[in-house]
Protein backbone atom coordinates (compact mmCIF):
# COMPACT_ATOMS: atom_id res chain seq x y z
CA UNK A 1 0.00 0.00 0.00
CA UNK A 2 1.25 3.51 -1.14
CA UNK A 3 -0.87 5.05 2.08
CA UNK A 4 0.22 8.49 3.01
CA UNK A 5 1.25 8.86 6.76
CA UNK A 6 0.24 12.82 7.58
CA UNK A 7 1.56 14.84 10.10
CA UNK A 8 0.23 16.31 12.40
CA UNK A 9 -2.99 14.42 12.99
CA UNK A 10 -4.61 17.77 14.19
CA UNK A 11 -3.68 21.42 13.75
CA UNK A 12 -4.93 24.51 15.43
CA UNK A 13 -3.77 27.96 14.80
CA UNK A 14 -5.29 31.89 14.94
CA UNK A 15 -6.47 32.86 11.96
CA UNK A 16 -3.96 34.77 9.60
CA UNK A 17 -1.30 32.58 10.53
CA UNK A 18 0.56 29.76 8.09
CA UNK A 19 -0.49 26.12 8.57
CA UNK A 20 1.69 23.74 7.49
CA UNK A 21 1.02 19.58 6.94
CA UNK A 22 3.05 17.06 6.18
CA UNK A 23 2.72 13.70 4.01
CA UNK A 24 4.93 10.83 3.79
CA UNK A 25 4.71 7.66 1.52
CA UNK A 26 6.04 4.61 1.10
CA UNK A 27 6.64 3.86 -2.69
CA UNK A 28 7.32 5.71 -5.97
CA UNK A 29 5.03 7.86 -7.28
CA UNK A 30 4.41 9.84 -10.57
CA UNK A 31 1.95 12.51 -9.05
CA UNK A 32 0.37 13.31 -5.46
CA UNK A 33 -3.04 15.33 -4.53
CA UNK A 34 -4.12 16.60 -2.07
CA UNK A 35 -8.01 17.23 -0.95
CA UNK A 36 -10.09 19.44 1.18
CA UNK A 37 -13.13 17.89 2.82
CA UNK A 38 -15.47 19.78 5.46
CA UNK A 39 -16.96 17.70 7.92
CA UNK A 40 -18.66 15.56 6.71
CA UNK A 41 -18.94 16.31 3.16
CA UNK A 42 -17.32 15.23 -0.53
CA UNK A 43 -13.60 16.04 -1.26
CA UNK A 44 -12.30 18.64 -3.28
CA UNK A 45 -9.46 18.79 -5.07
CA UNK A 46 -6.55 21.61 -4.18
CA UNK A 47 -3.57 20.32 -6.25
CA UNK A 48 -1.66 17.94 -8.24
CA UNK A 49 2.01 18.05 -7.94
CA UNK A 50 3.88 15.76 -10.46
CA UNK A 51 7.03 13.60 -10.06
CA UNK A 52 9.42 16.01 -11.67
CA UNK A 53 7.76 18.82 -10.00
CA UNK A 54 9.49 20.32 -7.26
CA UNK A 55 7.17 23.27 -5.75
CA UNK A 56 3.67 24.48 -6.81
CA UNK A 57 1.89 27.24 -6.18
CA UNK A 58 -2.12 27.71 -6.13
CA UNK A 59 -3.75 31.43 -4.35
CA UNK A 60 -2.67 30.74 -0.68
CA UNK A 61 -1.49 27.01 -1.07
CA UNK A 62 1.94 25.82 -1.82
CA UNK A 63 2.93 22.36 -2.55
CA UNK A 64 6.32 20.63 -2.21
CA UNK A 65 7.77 17.11 -3.34
CA UNK A 66 10.72 15.84 -2.24
CA UNK A 67 10.75 12.29 -3.78
CA UNK A 68 13.99 11.32 -2.24
CA UNK A 69 12.09 11.77 1.23
CA UNK A 70 9.07 10.20 -0.18
CA UNK A 71 7.77 13.59 1.60
CA UNK A 72 5.16 16.23 0.46
CA UNK A 73 4.09 19.34 2.19
CA UNK A 74 1.24 21.54 2.28
CA UNK A 75 1.29 25.20 3.44
CA UNK A 76 -1.60 27.27 3.28
CA UNK A 77 -0.80 31.14 4.30
CA UNK A 78 -3.21 33.44 5.65
CA UNK A 79 -5.52 30.98 6.92
CA UNK A 80 -9.02 31.80 7.11
CA UNK A 81 -11.84 30.11 9.11
CA UNK A 82 -13.31 28.56 5.66
CA UNK A 83 -9.96 26.71 5.90
CA UNK A 84 -11.38 24.88 8.85
CA UNK A 85 -11.22 20.99 7.16
CA UNK A 86 -10.08 17.72 7.19
CA UNK A 87 -6.72 17.40 4.55
CA UNK A 88 -5.38 14.61 2.66
CA UNK A 89 -2.72 13.59 0.47
CA UNK A 90 -3.46 10.93 -2.09
CA UNK A 91 -1.23 9.08 -4.67
CA UNK A 92 -2.25 7.06 -7.36
CA UNK A 93 -1.31 3.40 -7.54
CA UNK A 94 0.63 2.35 -10.80
CA UNK A 95 -0.87 0.19 -13.34
CA UNK A 96 -4.37 0.86 -12.09
CA UNK A 97 -6.86 3.31 -10.93
CA UNK A 98 -6.36 3.58 -7.31
CA UNK A 99 -6.14 6.39 -5.63
CA UNK A 100 -4.76 5.74 -1.69
CA UNK A 101 -5.83 8.90 0.73
CA UNK A 102 -3.33 9.41 3.31
CA UNK A 103 -4.35 9.53 7.25
CA UNK A 104 -5.56 12.61 7.23
CA UNK A 105 -4.34 16.50 9.20
CA UNK A 106 -8.06 17.99 11.11
CA UNK A 107 -7.35 21.59 10.52
CA UNK A 108 -8.95 24.44 12.77
CA UNK A 109 -8.24 28.12 12.16
CA UNK A 110 -9.56 29.73 15.28
CA UNK A 111 -11.68 33.39 14.50
CA UNK B 1 -21.14 20.97 -15.16
CA UNK B 2 -18.78 20.27 -12.69
CA UNK B 3 -21.34 17.89 -10.08
CA UNK B 4 -21.02 14.65 -8.73
CA UNK B 5 -24.20 14.26 -7.02
CA UNK B 6 -25.66 11.68 -4.35
CA UNK B 7 -28.85 10.41 -3.81
CA UNK B 8 -30.28 10.35 -0.57
CA UNK B 9 -28.30 12.59 1.32
CA UNK B 10 -29.41 10.64 4.80
CA UNK B 11 -30.40 7.23 4.86
CA UNK B 12 -31.70 4.80 7.90
CA UNK B 13 -32.34 1.72 6.99
CA UNK B 14 -32.58 -1.66 9.19
CA UNK B 15 -30.45 -4.81 8.62
CA UNK B 16 -32.92 -6.45 6.47
CA UNK B 17 -34.25 -3.68 4.66
CA UNK B 18 -33.07 -3.40 0.72
CA UNK B 19 -31.79 0.25 -0.28
CA UNK B 20 -29.97 1.75 -2.91
CA UNK B 21 -27.80 4.56 -3.17
CA UNK B 22 -27.34 6.77 -6.37
CA UNK B 23 -24.61 8.79 -8.09
CA UNK B 24 -24.68 10.98 -11.18
CA UNK B 25 -22.15 12.75 -13.13
CA UNK B 26 -22.62 15.03 -16.78
CA UNK B 27 -18.60 15.58 -17.17
CA UNK B 28 -18.00 12.77 -19.91
CA UNK B 29 -15.95 10.93 -17.08
CA UNK B 30 -15.15 7.08 -17.84
CA UNK B 31 -14.56 6.11 -14.18
CA UNK B 32 -16.54 6.21 -11.56
CA UNK B 33 -15.56 5.21 -7.79
CA UNK B 34 -17.38 4.33 -4.51
CA UNK B 35 -15.57 4.75 -0.97
CA UNK B 36 -16.85 4.54 2.02
CA UNK B 37 -15.48 6.71 5.00
CA UNK B 38 -15.63 5.95 8.62
CA UNK B 39 -15.46 8.77 11.37
CA UNK B 40 -12.43 10.61 11.10
CA UNK B 41 -10.58 8.06 8.81
CA UNK B 42 -9.48 8.82 4.94
CA UNK B 43 -11.62 7.23 2.24
CA UNK B 44 -11.48 3.48 1.89
CA UNK B 45 -12.24 2.38 -1.75
CA UNK B 46 -14.92 0.12 -2.18
CA UNK B 47 -15.35 -0.11 -5.85
CA UNK B 48 -14.17 1.03 -9.19
CA UNK B 49 -15.70 1.15 -12.72
CA UNK B 50 -14.15 2.16 -15.76
CA UNK B 51 -15.87 2.42 -19.10
CA UNK B 52 -18.54 1.00 -17.29
CA UNK B 53 -17.06 -2.32 -16.47
CA UNK B 54 -16.32 -3.35 -12.74
CA UNK B 55 -12.07 -3.27 -12.80
CA UNK B 56 -11.42 -3.12 -9.12
CA UNK B 57 -13.19 -4.88 -6.15
CA UNK B 58 -11.66 -4.39 -3.06
CA UNK B 59 -12.86 -7.64 -1.37
CA UNK B 60 -16.05 -5.58 -0.38
CA UNK B 61 -18.76 -7.82 1.26
CA UNK B 62 -21.49 -9.20 -0.90
CA UNK B 63 -24.22 -7.53 0.34
CA UNK B 64 -22.78 -4.66 -1.33
CA UNK B 65 -23.61 -4.53 -5.09
CA UNK B 66 -22.61 -1.82 -7.36
CA UNK B 67 -24.28 -1.29 -10.67
CA UNK B 68 -23.29 1.12 -13.71
CA UNK B 69 -26.31 1.14 -15.77
CA UNK B 70 -24.70 4.12 -18.24
CA UNK B 71 -21.58 6.04 -18.20
CA UNK B 72 -23.16 9.09 -16.11
CA UNK B 73 -24.75 6.78 -13.15
CA UNK B 74 -23.68 4.62 -10.39
CA UNK B 75 -26.08 2.48 -8.04
CA UNK B 76 -24.83 0.90 -4.64
CA UNK B 77 -27.12 -1.37 -3.98
CA UNK B 78 -27.75 -2.96 -0.13
CA UNK B 79 -29.06 -5.31 1.02
CA UNK B 80 -28.62 -7.38 4.76
CA UNK B 81 -26.28 -4.36 6.18
CA UNK B 82 -24.90 -4.85 9.27
CA UNK B 83 -24.84 -1.83 12.11
CA UNK B 84 -20.79 -1.72 10.90
CA UNK B 85 -21.72 -0.74 7.85
CA UNK B 86 -22.83 3.10 9.14
CA UNK B 87 -20.88 5.18 7.10
CA UNK B 88 -20.32 8.09 5.21
CA UNK B 89 -20.45 6.89 1.63
CA UNK B 90 -18.68 8.82 -1.28
CA UNK B 91 -19.14 8.72 -4.93
CA UNK B 92 -16.34 10.15 -7.15
CA UNK B 93 -15.64 10.30 -10.97
CA UNK B 94 -12.64 10.95 -13.29
CA UNK B 95 -11.78 11.83 -17.13
CA UNK B 96 -10.47 8.24 -18.33
CA UNK B 97 -10.01 5.93 -15.23
CA UNK B 98 -6.02 5.53 -15.95
CA UNK B 99 -4.57 7.62 -13.04
CA UNK B 100 -1.32 7.51 -14.90
CA UNK B 101 -2.54 10.40 -16.60
CA UNK B 102 -2.61 12.18 -13.58
CA UNK B 103 -6.47 12.50 -13.55
CA UNK B 104 -7.79 14.07 -10.24
CA UNK B 105 -11.28 13.08 -8.77
CA UNK B 106 -14.34 14.77 -8.60
CA UNK B 107 -16.41 13.24 -5.30
CA UNK B 108 -20.14 13.98 -4.89
CA UNK B 109 -21.34 15.26 -1.24
CA UNK B 110 -21.61 11.26 0.17
CA UNK B 111 -24.72 9.90 1.69
CA UNK B 112 -24.29 9.19 5.31
CA UNK B 113 -25.89 5.83 5.76
CA UNK B 114 -26.69 4.29 9.39
CA UNK B 115 -27.89 0.94 9.81
CA UNK B 116 -29.67 0.11 12.95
Amino acid sequence: SQQGEEDPQALSIQEGENATMNCSYKTSINNLQWYRQNSGRGLVHLILIRSNEREKHSGRLRVTLDTSKKSSSLLITASRAADTASYFCAAPNFGNEKLTFGTGTRLTIIP
Amino acid sequence: DTEVTQTPKHLVMGMTNKKSLKCEQHMGHRAMYWYKQKAKKPPELMFVYSYEKLSINESVPSRFSPECPNSSLLNLHLHALQPEDSALYLCASSTSGTLLRTDTQYFGPGTRLTVL
